[in-house]
C-alpha cells in the first residue's frame, strides 16, 4: 500500500528565499509522481509531473526531482515570492488513483 | 484550455437530504476521480471510473455512489447525508488511467463545497 508524507508541514520565510520541500514515498514502483498546489479553500493546481525515467522537471522558478530508488522526490523553489504562500502537495498514482501527502503549508512574508 | 468543470461550486444540505455532485472532465478524458478534502486534511480517494466503467474504489460510504456517462461526465451521488460530510469535494481527470504506465497527468477541478447542517 503506496504511503506518502511529506516534511516540513508547515515552513515560513521571508521573500527571496531558495525553499526545499520534501516528499517521501513507501511504494517505489511508480510512474511518475506530481506535485499540486492548493491555496486555502480552492482546488489543485498541477505544478510538475516528473516521470519515473527523468531525474529533474522544471517550470520556471520550480525545480522537481525524483529518487524512485530511495522514494523521495524534493519541490525546490526559488527566490521565493509572497504569492508562493499556499499548501503544497505531492501525488503517487497507485492503481488507478494518487495518494497524497499531507503536504506543507508554505508561507512567505514580504 | 478546457478545465475540469464542477456544479455546484457551493452547496447546503440539511441532514438526512440527497445531494448530486456533477464533474464535467477535459475534453477527451476518459478517466475521471472523485475525493474528499476534509478541513485541514489532505485529499482522500472516493472513486474513479475509466471508460464508464468503475476502474477503482476507496474510502466511499456505501451511501455515495457514482457512474461515468457516455459523454464521460460523471455524478456523484450522496443520500442520507451526515453532519460528517461537510467537505470539499474534488473531481479529477486523465486521458489514461494514472498508475498505468506513460505521462497521465490528472487535473483536478475548483471543487464544490458541501456544507450540512
Amino acid at each position: 500500500k503506496q504511503e506518502v508524507t511529506q516534511i516540513p508541514a508547515a515552513l515560513s520565510v521571508p521573500e527571496g528565499e531558495n525553499l526545499v520541500l520534501n516528499c517521501s514515498f513507501t511504494d517505489s514502483a511508480i510512474y511518475n509522481l506530481q506535485w499540486f498546489r492548493q491555496d486555502p479553500g480552492k482546488g489543485l493546481t498541477s505544478l510538475l509531473l516528473i516521470q519515473s525515467s527523468q531525474r529533474e522537471q522544471t517550470s520556471g522558478r520550480l525545480n522537481a526531482s525524483l529518487d524512485k530508488s530511495s522514494g523521495r522526490s524534493t519541490l525546490y523553489i526559488a527566490a521565493s515570492q509572497p504569492g508562493d504562500s499556499a499548501t503544497y502537495l505531492c501525488a503517487a498514482p497507485n492503481t488507478d488513483k494518487l495518494i497524497f501527502g499531507t503536504g506543507t503549508r508554505l508561507q512567505v512574508f514580504p | 484550455a478546457a478545465g475540469v468543470i464542477q456544479s455546484p461550486r457551493h452547496l447546503i444540505k440539511e441532514k438526512r437530504e440527497t445531494a448530486t455532485l456533477k464533474c464535467y472532465p477535459i475534453p477527451r478524458h476518459d478517466t475521471v476521480y472523485w475525493y474528499q478534502q476534509g478541513p485541514g486534511q489532505d485529499p482522500q480517494f472516493l472513486i474513479s471510473f475509466y471508460e464508464k466503467m468503475q476502474s477503482d474504489k476507496g474510502s466511499i460510504p456505501d451511501r455515495f455512489s457514482a457512474q461515468q456517462f457516455s459523454d464521460y461526465h460523471s455524478e456523484l451521488n450522496m443520500s442520507s447525508l451526515e453532519l460528517g460530510d461537510s467537505a470539499l469535494y474534488f473531481c479529477a481527470s486523465s486521458l489514461g488511467q494514472l498508475g498505468r504506465g506513460g505521462g497521465t497527468e490528472a487535473f483536478f477541478g475548483q471543487g464544490t463545497r458541501l456544507t450540512v447542517v
